[in-house]
């Protein structure tokens, strides 16, 4: 299953809100997982079935969608939220991710 | 906490094996699924092989043919084994616990190991 997410980048400015999108060739259902990941680091799980905040996670993000086309949500910009960030679909193996898309500063 | 750190060489020769450990602290190996992930320099992420126990084991079929996968829960480490390198593997690996519930996302990551393949 294929992945395909959108934009491949953004800038934006603190306190914006961003939106990305990540559609997939076929349904995966609501099996679909966002990571962000920083530089010279390992990804962290934000967000699994689609909506589920994984623990620890601010509620500033937040995630919906089901079958092909999902968006993670980050509600208002901060600092430390500037990263790369990918989905994963959990729908079927082998498991696949986005290409990634990179929030930069503004 | 738990905590995985991925250990092996940095550097392998093309047309080598290369060889990681994940060593797993602060809980059990038993109950979960693991798996391995890699990420090529600037590219993205790629699911390679997951474990549950020895008889429960799959492979990303673009790796499957040059791909090996075990574990060793007395000495709470998972491995991998990949042949036949080329630069194409040339990639930082990770090591990674699938949540309990959900479909597996990964809640737990190592740190990552950058694994360069060069003569």
């Amino acid at each position: 299953i294929q992945l395909t997410q959108y934009p491949s980048s953004l800038s934006a400015s603190v306190g914006d809100r961003v939106t990305i999108t990540c559609r997939a060739s076929q349904g995966v259902s609501s099996y679909l997982s966002w990571y962000q990941q920083k530089p010279g680091k390992a990804p962290q799980l934000l967000i699994y079935a689609a909506s589920t905040l994984q623990s620890g996670v601010p509620s500033r993000f937040s995630g919906s969608g089901s079958g092909t086309d999902f968006t993670l949500t980050i509600s208002s910009l901060q600092p430390e939220d500037f990263a790369t960030y990918y989905c994963q679909q959990l729908n079927s193996y082998p498991r696949t991710f986005g290409q990634g898309t990179k929030v930069e500063i503004k | 906490q738990v905590q995985l750190q991925e250990s092996g060489p940095g550097l392998v020769k093309p047309s080598e094996t290369l060889s990681l450990t994940c060593t797993v602290s602060g809980g059990s190996l038993s109950g979960y699924f693991w798996s391995w992930v890699r990420q090529p320099p600037g590219k993205t992420l790629e699911w390679m092989a997951y474990i549950y126990d020895t008889a429960n084991t799959d492979r990303n079929p673009s790796l499957r043919s040059r791909l090996s996968i075990s574990i060793d829960t007395s000495k709470s480490q998972f491995s991998l084994r990949l042949t036949s390198v080329t630069a194409a593997d040339t990639a930082v690996y990770y090591c990674v616990r699938h949540k309990a519930s959900d479909r597996g996302s990964y809640d737990y990551w190592g740190q990552g190991i950058l694994v360069t393949v060069s003569s």
